[in-house]
């Protein structure tokens, strides 16, 4: 079975730092992986994802993040945060090589808040 | 605009009753999804729906219902048997097709069911 661990429940960081959050997952396979941002009360915006190629995904609202198959991480990454960042962020996988036809059987992590401060 | 609007955004029932949240997307995606969202828990599938008039069971689909009548439409019902139906319930779609699907899920706002 597929399944992803966001080890931290929150992170804080001040505004300008790098941030890091993580993630870590376990496929039978090659996996599809993804982030996603929530605001309060809101749906989940696609971030990034990484199906095959360059091990550094860039994204949206330059958040980047790194694929490496031998620690099965891909932890999200910005060189400089800002308070406007302050969310919550879900890492996604997909095995590609279980049978659900066309559909995207996406697990999630349980989700880390991010909170930027000034 | 393209895009998919859930409704109404904030529910509240009594208990005993059943309630069903509406989702309709405008994207032309043949897959469609729910979600629940719980603190602390991530999010949950409940159901799944890749064609018109198809569905399957998601990981937590006890309690709930679904209908796919249109390719635009993926309602679902949270029925009286949900032991636990205060969430956040959140519907997601994808495009159809093998080279299409990358996986990557487009969401709507979601809808808040709280039940009194």
């Amino acid at each position: 079975a597929q399944s992803v661990a966001q080890p931290e429940d929150q992170v804080n960081v001040a505004e300008g730092n790098p941030l890091t959050v993580k993630c870590t997952y376990s496929v039978s396979g090659n996996p599809y992986l993804f982030w996603y941002v929530q605001y309060p009360n809101r749906g989940l915006q696609f971030l990034l994802k990484y199906i095959t190629g360059d091990n550094l995904v860039k994204g949206s609202y330059g958040f980047e993040a790194e694929f490496n198959k031998s620690q099965t991480s891909f932890h999200l990454k910005k060189p400089s945060a800002l308070v406007s960042d302050s969310a919550l962020y879900f890492c996604a996988v997909r095995d590609p090589t279980k049978a659900t036809g066309t559909a995207s059987k996406l697990t999630f992590g349980t989700g880390t808040r991010l909170q930027v401060t000034l | 605009d393209g895009g998919i609007t859930q409704s109404p955004k904030y529910l509240f029932r009594k208990e005993g009753q059943n309630v069903t949240l509406s989702c309709e997307q405008n994207l032309n995606h043949d897959a469609m999804y729910w979600y629940r969202q719980d603190p602390g828990q991530g999010l949950r599938l409940i159901y799944y729906s890749q064609i018109v008039n198809d569905f399957q069971k998601g990981d937590i689909a006890e309690g709930y219902s679904v209908s796919r009548e249109k390719k635009e439409s993926f309602p679902l019902t949270v029925t009286s048997a949900q032991k636990n139906p205060t969430a956040f319930y959140l519907c997601a779609s994808t495009p159809g097709g093998i080279i299409r699907n990358t996986g990557e899920l487009f969401f709507g706002e979601g809808s808040r069911l709280t039940v009194l």
